[in-house]
C-alpha cells in the first residue's frame, strides 16, 4: 500500500555541521509537507511544497520536492541545538479512495551536539 | 486564536479498560485527524472526520473508534485497552479534508495501560 519511507532514522551531528533527511513514496504526491517535533512537543508545520522540482528555503533549512513528485529532502545548513528535534516528511495523495490523506514518514530524530 | 486542545493529557488505565480521549480543533476548522505516536514508529493514522463524517481509516483494530460533533469538537474511544496501546495520541486539525491543508497539532494525550 501507499507508504512515505524516511531516512535516516537517527542523524547525530556536531553543532555546525549540515544534516540531510530524504523521503521517498512508492506513489505520485500530490503535495509534501514537513513538520518538527522539539523533545517533548509536537509536530510544527514547517512548510508545503505543490510543484514538481520545486525549491524552498528557511533561512539554513532548504526543502526540495523531486521531478516526479514521489521524493523530497530537507538539508539544514550548518546546524544549530535549537535544530534538535525530529523531523517528518507527510505526503498526501490525490487518487483513488484515500484522497487527501496524509501518510507521514517515520521521522529523522537529529541530535546536535554543541 | 486558540489552537487544538485535547483532553485530558495523562490517562493511567488498566487492560482490558476502555477510554475516550477529547479533541476540540482551531475555531472554524472543520477536519480532525487522530494519530497514535510510540518510539520507533512515527505517527500511526487513526482516521480522519471531515464534517461528522469519517474520510479515511488507518490499519487499526476495530477497538479503535471515533466521532465528530456538529460542532467539529472529535473523540475517540479505545476499547478494552491492551499494554500495546500505550502511546502519544495526537490530534491534528485543519480548515477542510482538502489535498492541500496544513495539520495544526494538539499537545497530545498521553495513554499509559498498565
Amino acid at each position: 500500500g501507499q507508504q512515505v519511507m524516511q531516512i535516516p532514522q537517527y542523524q547525530h551531528v556536531q553543532e555546525g555541521e549540515d544534516f540531510t533527511t530524504y523521503c521517498n513514496s512508492s506513489t505520485t504526491l500530490s503535495n509534501i509537507q514537513w513538520y518538527k517535533q522539539r523533545p517533548g512537543g509536537h509536530p510544527v508545520f514547517l512548510i508545503q511544497l505543490v510543484k514538481s522540482g520545486e525549491v524552498k528555503k528557511q533561512k539554513r533549512l532548504t526543502f526540495q520536492f523531486g521531478e516526479a513528485k514521489k521524493n523530497s529532502s530537507l538539508h539544514i545548513t550548518a546546524t544549530q541545538t535549537t535544530d534538535v528535534g525530529t523531523y517528518f516528511c507527510a505526503g498526501r495523495t490525490d487518487r483513488g479512495s484515500t484522497l487527501g490523506r496524509l501518510y507521514f514518514g517515520r521521522g529523522t530524530q537529529l541530535t546536535v551536539w554543541p | 486564536k486558540a489552537g487544538v486542545t485535547q483532553t485530558p493529557r495523562y490517562l493511567i488505565k488498566t487492560r482490558g479498560q476502555q477510554v475516550t480521549l477529547s479533541c476540540s480543533p482551531i475555531s472554524g476548522h472543520r477536519s480532525v485527524s487522530w494519530y497514535q505516536q510510540t518510539p520507533g514508529q512515527g505517527l500511526q493514522f487513526l482516521f480522519e472526520y471531515f464534517s461528522e463524517t469519517q474520510r479515511n481509516k488507518g490499519n487499526f483494530p476495530g477497538r479503535f473508534s471515533g466521532r465528530q460533533f456538529s460542532n467539529s469538537r472529535s473523540e475517540m474511544n479505545v476499547s478494552t485497552l491492551e499494554l500495546g496501546d500505550s502511546a502519544l495520541y495526537l490530534c491534528a486539525s485543519s480548515y477542510t479534508a482538502a489535498a492541500k491543508n496544513i495539520q495544526y497539532f494538539g499537545a497530545g494525550t498521553r495513554l499509559s495501560v498498565l
